[in-house]
Parts: C-alpha cells; sequence; structure tokens
C-alpha cells in the first residue's frame, strides 16, 4: 500500500492559481474515479474540499477544482489567498479495498 | 450540529493495548460508514479502517491489521478501534471521520485523541 504521490510543497502570490499533482497507479487514482482532496490547517482537522474527482461539498469556495488524467489527480487553486496557506492532501481508493492518502503538499501564499 | 468525538488517546508502553471511542452526534450514525485515519507527529495522513453500516464489511490497512479491530454500537451511536501490540510507530493523532458515501471521502472528521506509544 504505497502513499500517492504528492510534491512536498509549492508556493504562489495572493491572486494568482496554482496546482497540486497527486499521481497513484491504474489501481488507485487511474482505475476509479474516487478520489477526494483535503486541506489541512496547522493544528486543525482535515476538511473535504473534493470528492469524486471533481466535486465540491456545499460551502467550499468556487476557488477550489480539481480533474484526473491517467494515474494523475490535480487540485487548482485560484485566486490564491493568504488563508489557503495549508497542507493538502489527496487521497483514492484502491483496488484492496483501502483508501490510500498522499504524502500531504505544503502550500505557501507568498 | 453534525459530530464526532473521538476519546480514549494516552501514553502506553509498546505490547500494549488501548481502546479508543468515537461518538457520533447529530446525524443518523447507523446509516453511515466509517474509518479511523490516523497522523504521526510531523507526518501526513493514514487511513487505518473502514467499517460498514451493519458491521459486515471491514477493511483494515496492513499496517495494523491483526493487531487492530474496529466495531461500532449503532445503538449507542459509538465507533471503536481496539488497538492491541502497540508499537512506537502507531504514535499519533487518531481521527474517526465519517464516510460521505461519496467514493470513500470523508466529510466529518473528530478533533483527535493523541496516542503516545512510549517505554
Amino acid at each position: 500500500q504505497s502513499a500517492l504521490t504528492q510534491p512536498a510543497s509549492v508556493s504562489g502570490s495572493p491572486g494568482q492559481s496554482i496546482t497540486i499533482s497527486c499521481t497513484g497507479t491504474s489501481s488507485d487514482v487511474g482505475g476509479y474515479d474516487y478520489v477526494s482532496w483535503y486541506q489541512q490547517h496547522p493544528g486543525k482537522v482535515p476538511k473535504l474540499l473534493i470528492y469524486l474527482v471533481t466535486d465540491r461539498p456545499s460551502g467550499i469556495s468556487s476557488r477550489f477544482s480539481a480533474s484526473k488524467s491517467g494515474n494523475t489527480a490535480s487540485l487548482t487553486i485560484s485566486g490564491l489567498q493568504t488563508e489557503d496557506e495549508a497542507d493538502y492532501y489527496c487521497a483514492s481508493y484502491s483496488s484492496i479495498s483501502t483508501i490510500l492518502f498522499g504524502g500531504g503538499t505544503k502550500l505557501t501564499v507568498l | 450540529e453534525v459530530q464526532v468525538v473521538e476519546s480514549g488517546g494516552g501514553l502506553v508502553q509498546p505490547g500494549g493495548s488501548l481502546r479508543l471511542s468515537c461518538a457520533a452526534s447529530g446525524f443518523v450514525f447507523s446509516t453511515y460508514n466509517m474509518k479511523w485515519v490516523r497522523q504521526a507527529p510531523g507526518k501526513g495522513l493514514e487511513w487505518l479502517s473502514h467499517i460498514d453500516t451493519r458491521s459486515t464489511t471491514i477493511y483494515y490497512a496492513d499496517s495494523v491489521r491483526g493487531r487492530f479491530t474496529i466495531s461500532r454500537d449503532n445503538g449507542k451511536n459509538f465507533l471503536y478501534l481496539q488497538m492491541n501490540s502497540l508499537r512506537d510507530e502507531d504514535t499519533a493523532v487518531y481521527y474517526c471521520a465519517r464516510d460521505s458515501g461519496r467514493g470513500g471521502s470523508m466529510d466529518v472528521w473528530g478533533q483527535g485523541t493523541t496516542v503516545t506509544v512510549s517505554s
């Protein structure tokens, strides 16, 4: 059960857009449309941002969008705000009926 | 208010046991699958276990299979995690999370309970 691969860190300036990638295999990300994304501020609880690859729960800003191509899923945050500075995790259902998380990406808003 | 609240964490010696509890409220607990997730200090999230509404389908991560047991009591609105043969590497914050029913995503998380395994 290897973790999904995310960049350790990304950065951007307020107002800019950034994209975080999440790479798995055909047995997880590529095999199912069951990718989700979570935001976690330091010392806080993870918060669901995206489910089923592209869908946002109610109350989540439209600045957060996501997609998938092959074995790689992506989260894009547009119009970066200082409050977006946090850790971001992707997760995917896998063929062995488990959930795999990515290693997490630290977003710094410069 | 929809919420889950974990309890039962603490300091335990290697090889010891702990039982974590998760109290659910504000939603019909018996209609939701549930999960446990942990986060070691300074590390990322790790899914541990899943249980369906009637406790008929249960899955574990390789790292805890055979040592941890997930269970639930729908009459009391509680989720549990029995942890045996604890190791140093089990030190983490343990979260209870509600399965949204949408591709395994987790839409309600507790504040977590801290487990420290140390001699």
